[in-house]
């Protein structure tokens, strides 16, 4: 079974700054898909950013970029220029690709609460 | 951008009781899932459902729990008996295919909703 692991349960930064949220995770397999999502204090869980693992580029979206190291297990989440905007709940979550179709299931991990601070 | 619906946004139950809780999914995405979240903890993987049978469901998704696609468009989960600790937000999401093989294919989460039981 995979597991995967935020150790760090809170974190606060200043606005504008930039501030890293680890993840590690561990599987046996190959192929998969990690992502980070976003969950604010209306509880909805919005996609942030997610990575392919046979992609070796980190993946961005404007602000947000990832640090994925495969070898170390590893996927970290950059978020540059912070906003007020940015407080929420953050989930790093792994998919394993299986060929059965529909049995696709994220497991995430415990979550890392993100305050930035005006 | 589509949503997903959920209803109620908020329920309130005494134990022992059955409850229904309702998605609407977006109206080409074929695979559906149910996640719940315990206040304070991690997002979990209850049920996946595809093509009107179960695909994958977890140890959390004992035989209290059930789900029906009654009439094409919603997509339902049954507690038979309530107990307290089934309180959760409980989300339901969907995917127009096998979600994450095309690049730009996501999971879509609904708002939740919150169960409470007494």
């Amino acid at each position: 079974a995979q597991t995967v692991t935020q150790s760090q349960p809170e974190m606060s930064v200043q606005e504008a700054e930039t501030v890293t949220l680890s993840c590690t995770y561990d599987t046996s397999e190959n192929n998969y898909y990690l992502f980070w999502y976003k969950q604010p204090p209306s509880r909805q869980m919005i996609l942030v950013i997610r990575q392919e693992a046979y992609k070796q580029q980190n993946a961005t979206e404007n602000r947000f970029s990832v640090n994925f190291q495969k070898a170390a297990k590893s996927f970290s989440l950059k978020i540059s220029d912070s906003q007020l905007g940015d407080t929420a709940m953050y989930f790093c979550a792994f998919m394993n690709l299986i060929s059965n179709f529909g049995n696709e299931k994220l497991t995430f991990g415990t979550g890392t609460r993100l305050t930035i601070i005006p | 951008e589509p949503e997903v619906t959920q209803t109620p946004s908020h329920q309130v139950t005494q134990m022992g009781q059955e409850v229904i809780l309702r998605c609407v999914p977006i109206s080409n995405h074929l695979y559906f899932y149910w996640y719940r979240q315990i206040l304070g903890q991690k997002v979990e993987f209850l049920v996946s459902f595809y093509n009107n049978e179960i695909s994958e469901k977890s140890e959390i998704f004992d035989d209290q729990f059930s789900v029906e696609r009654p009439d094409g468009s919603n997509f339902t989960l049954k507690i038979r008996s309530t107990k307290l600790e089934d309180s959760a937000m409980y989300f339901c999401a969907s995917s127009v295919g096998t979600a994450f093989r095309a690049t730009n294919e996501k999971l879509f989460f609904g708002s939740g909703t919150q169960l409470s039981v007494l």
